[in-house]
């Protein structure tokens, strides 16, 4: 049974800083991986979407990297602000199509 | 391009009594699913809509919970009756064809 963990459960850093979250999953017969972002009250917002072949994903400050052999994926955030404070999620894709996510962490960013 | 449109936003009931969520997905998708998030945990699927069949309700407590999907569009979520435990935000998502999920902005259920 898939098991999706993510480190630390919650962060708080200053404006500024560059900061990385960790996702890591049991198995890893895995399709993709993706990273989504959820502020209170709201619904999922993908982010990025690793597929199993690839080793990583740009968009603008955000940087994913995924490891399948050692069932490790990071989100790197650049020169975080204010507006990235939210909760990240990750989530796996396996054989039946069905996302498993991790429990979340809650990034606050100081200004 | 219109997203996930889900009603209502908020929902407070009584324990013991029936609530229905609704969800329209974005126009085409054919892949139409339905979550549980818990607070302070990660979105759990129940129910996962191929148009009108369903592909995957294993996690879907059958004896309180039901969903529907009628003519591969629009969906319904009840449960009846609740219990303090369904306490969540319930997400519905929609896919093209079992590809990348869009979400919709939840409703967030209260049962006292």
């Amino acid at each position: 049974k898939q098991e999706v963990t993510q480190i630390p459960a919650a962060l708080s850093v200053p404006e500024g800083e560059n900061l990385v979250l960790n996702c890591s999953f049991t198995d890893s017969a895995i399709y993709n991986l993706q990273w989504f972002r959820q502020d209170p009250g709201k619904g999922l917002t993908s982010l990025l979407l690793i597929q199993s072949s690839q080793r990583e994903q740009t968009s603008g400050r955000l940087n994913a990297s995924l490891d399948k052999s050692s069932g490790r994926s990071t989100l790197y955030i650049a020169a975080s602000q204010p507006g990235d404070s939210a909760t990240y999620l990750c989530a796996v894709e396996g054989a039946t199509n069905k996302l498993i996510f991790g429990t979340g962490t809650l990034l606050a960013v100081q200004p | 391009e219109a997203g996930v449109a889900q009603s209502p936003r908020y929902k407070i009931i009584e324990k013991r009594q029936s609530v229905a969520f609704w969800c329209n997905p974005i126009s085409g998708h054919a892949t139409l699913y339905w979550y549980q998030q818990i607070l302070g945990q990660g979105p759990k699927l129940l129910i996962q809509f191929q148009n009108n069949g369903v592909v995957d309700d294993s996690q879907l407590p059958k004896d309180r919970f039901s969903a529907e999907r009628l003519k591969g569009v629009d969906s319904t979520l009840k449960i009846q009756p609740a219990k303090l435990e369904d306490s969540a935000v319930y997400l519905c998502a929609s896919s093209l064809w079992g590809d990348e999920q869009f979400f919709g902005p939840g409703t967030r259920l209260t049962v006292l």
